[in-house]
């Protein structure tokens, strides 16, 4: 089954603690992305990454890194989480040119 | 830079009535425009798109939109609605002419159709 998986789906965690959340996709595909819901603000890019070892900044990057050594994975790193970190992501990928993002079920993250 | 605008916080419907979910748009050059549906504590899930071509887009589950470049519009619409539609509704667009190859959401529409 064509998928993106996140993990873990939930997690509380304490300020300036360091965590990873996951993401693997199985479908090939080169663009992946990771967004964060925040209730009155939709989705908002995080990072992305065209293909394997080439990723840049969306709209919202600060505290966040990202790496992409392989195609499948777009792992999301918070080295010091603060409070204002607490929401939900989404890693989602797609194929090139206009294709639709294809989501993962999503990471609530709670930052005490 | 490229924005959409969602108005309507809820949309409250009547099951087996028309709905309609608004949603504008800005873009500098040709947009790419996407609706998805949020269901609870789940991802989001692809509907529709329309990059090209008619201006009436079918999707997934009985929903269409009309793209209106006059209005900048791409407002969602399902005949006949049914209680399993209630969910969040996202319009989402990029500027195919920008190169910026990020989406951009709106704030989601919460739509409930009651029985």
């Amino acid at each position: 089954e064509a998928q993106v998986t996140q993990n873990p789906r939930y997690l509380i965690t304490v300020t300036g603690k360091k965590l990873t959340v996951t993401c693997s996709q199985n479908m090939n595909h080169e663009y992946m992305s990771w967004y964060r819901q925040d209730p009155g603000l939709g989705l908002r890019q995080i990072y992305y990454s065209m293909n394997v070892e080439v990723t840049d900044k969306g709209d919202v990057p600060e505290g966040y890194k990202v790496s992409r050594k392989e195609k499948r994975n777009f792992p999301l790193i918070l080295e010091s989480p603060s409070p204002n970190q607490t929401s939900l992501y989404f890693c989602a990928s797609r194929q090139p040119r206009g294709r639709e993002l294809f989501f993962g079920e999503g990471s609530r993250l709670t930052v005490l | 830079a490229q924005s959409v605008a969602q108005p309507e916080d809820q949309v409250n419907v009547a099951e087996g009535n028309p709905l309609t979910v608004k949603c504008t748009y800005s873009v500098s050059g040709n947009p790419y425009l996407f609706w998805y549906v949020q269901y609870p504590n789940r991802g989001l899930q692809f509907l529709l798109k329309y990059i090209t071509g008619d201006n009436l887009v079918k999707g997934s589950y009985g929903f269409e939109a009309e793209f209106n470049k006059s209005q900048t519009s791409f407002h969602l619409k399902k005949p006949s609605a049914l209680v399993s539609d209630s969910a969040l509704y996202f319009c989402a667009v990029r500027d195919m002419d920008m190169g910026r190859r990020a989406l951009t959401f709106g704030s989601g529409t919460r739509l409930q159709v009651q029985p």
